[in-house]
């Protein structure tokens, strides 16, 4: 079945500075990678998604970048701020546009922001 | 919309214990499926369903069982509590129909002794 790696397991940035968050996946058939935000005692949310045929896709501070060939895909946030400290999630899923197979994610990285 | 909720917020069980984690969600969603979140090993998918009377297991299923009688609720049945069940559980939908944002709840923490 798939696995899901991620890096690091704990990130510390100075505000303002950039994060990057790295995962592989191990099943060429998936397709849509999403990552999550988890805030301290809060349920997870979805921040940014990508699908295989596209390579990069930004929203605001956030971007998200898919090398299918090497099977691995980052999270990359900008200028953060001490709001962006939570838990991030990456996962995979081989479903395509008309129906669904299993969200594996990855273990969590836990981003500081220190003011 | 009250989204995804999830009911009891906490539970202390006895081992050996059996109990239903109530999930229901009010906004047509195809898909649901529950989580267990354990520090260091984030989000490991138990059960999960593409559809009322659908269910398929994940990476995780022993000792859980799930049914889909509708398409609104996907209670969790633990069987016979155990103390490696202590965790958080997260159920979530997903829309479907292209749109594939999962919508979690606000989770249960059950503790088992």
């Amino acid at each position: 079945g798939e696995n899901v790696e991620q890096h690091p397991s704990t990130l510390s940035v100075q505000e303002g500075d950039s994060a990057v968050i790295k995962c592989t996946y191990s099943d060429s058939a998936s397709n849509y990678f999403p990552w999550y935000k988890q805030e301290l005692g809060k349920r997870p949310q979805l921040i940014i998604d990508i699908r295989s045929n596209v390579g990069e896709k930004k929203d605001q501070r956030i971007a998200v970048t898919l090398n299918k060939t090497a099977k691995h895909f980052s999270l990359h946030i900008t200028e953060t701020q001490p709001e962006d400290s939570a838990v991030y999630f990456c996962a995979a899923d081989k479903g395509d546009e008309t129906s669904y197979d299993k969200v594996i994610f990855g273990p969590g990285t836990s981003l500081s922001v220190i003011p | 919309n009250a989204g995804v909720t999830q009911t009891p917020k906490f539970q202390v069980l006895k081992t050996g214990q059996s109990m239903t984690l109530q999930c229901a969600q009010d906004m047509n969603h195809e898909y649901m499926s529950w989580y267990r979140q354990d520090p260091g090993m984030g989000l490991r998918l138990i059960h999960y369903s593409v559809g009322a009377g659908i269910t398929d297991q994940g990476e995780v299923p022993n000792g859980y069982n799930v049914s889909r009688s509708t398409t609104e609720d996907f209670p969790l049945r633990l069987l016979s509590a155990a103390p490696s069940q202590t965790s958080v559980y997260f159920c979530a939908s997903i829309k479907g129909q292209k749109i594939y944002e999962q919508y979690f709840g606000p989770g249960t923490r059950l503790t088992v002794t």
